[in-house]
């Protein structure tokens, strides 16, 4: 069993609808990260995580560290929003486990 | 202030070679880790360096290897290259142990 699950691995969805992307992980962590992949390779940090909830534009990001879950959500998705999303916790010596990332294609 | 600097950005090599990936961290920042990404494992960890010392080292054959100078740039090797190398190679720095990555671009390295 992998460390850090993520699902769904692939989501399609309409341009404004709520989209919600989870990932539960097994291991103590010191924090969590969520990673945008666009197409090319390139990753961009959106939020780094130890307890509650991040909120940036039309981002918002959850942390439950009792259950050993976080939550992505976008509202108002739209096609740019395209991209892989990557979960991936901290461990105790800071480094990091990453999940298999979710592929989210968001159709006009 | 500058973003992480990766070069190249592409990179055709043959079997057998080696080479040499560079990764220039924002100011300041003096933790530098390297990862490589293929489709069949996805994001693995290669290497951390903080003050020219390698902190942690992922679960990579010798071939891989990899160093910090005094400025925080990092360069990381592949000597005896194989097909399986083929992947995008990318650098992530940060401030210290408690901040954020910053990712770069990556080293997309084809082997043939």
């Amino acid at each position: 069993k992998n460390e850090v699950e993520q699902s769904p691995q692939n989501l399609t969805a309409q341009e404004g609808e709520f989209i919600t992307i989870n990932c539960s992980y097994s291991v103590g962590i010191s924090a969590l990260h969520w990673l945008q992949q666009h197409p090319g390779g390139g990753i961009v940090s959106l939020f780094m995580l130890s307890s509650g909830k991040k909120k940036h534009g039309r981002l918002i990001a959850t942390i439950n560290i009792q259950e050993k879950h976080s939550s992505l959500h976008i509202t108002a998705s739209h096609p740019r929003d395209s991209a892989v999303y990557i979960c991936a916790v901290m461990d105790s010596n800071y480094q990091l486990i990453w999940g298999a990332g979710t592929k989210l294609i968001i159709k006009p | 202030k500058a973003g992480v600097t990766q070069t190249p950005r592409y990179l055709i090599k043959t079997r057998g070679q080696q080479v040499t990936l560079s990764c220039s961290p924002i100011s300041g920042h003096r933790s530098v880790s390297w990862y490589q990404q293929t489709p069949g494992q996805g994001l693995q960890f290669l290497f951390e360096y903080f003050s020219e010392t390698q902190r942690n080292k992922g679960n990579f054959p010798g071939r891989f290897s990899g160093r910090q100078f005094s400025n925080s740039r990092s360069e990381m090797n592949v000597s005896t290259l194989e097909l399986g190398d083929s992947a995008l190679y990318l650098c992530a720095s940060r401030s210290w142990e408690g901040r954020g990555y910053t990712f770069g671009s990556g080293t997309r390295l084809t082997v043939v």
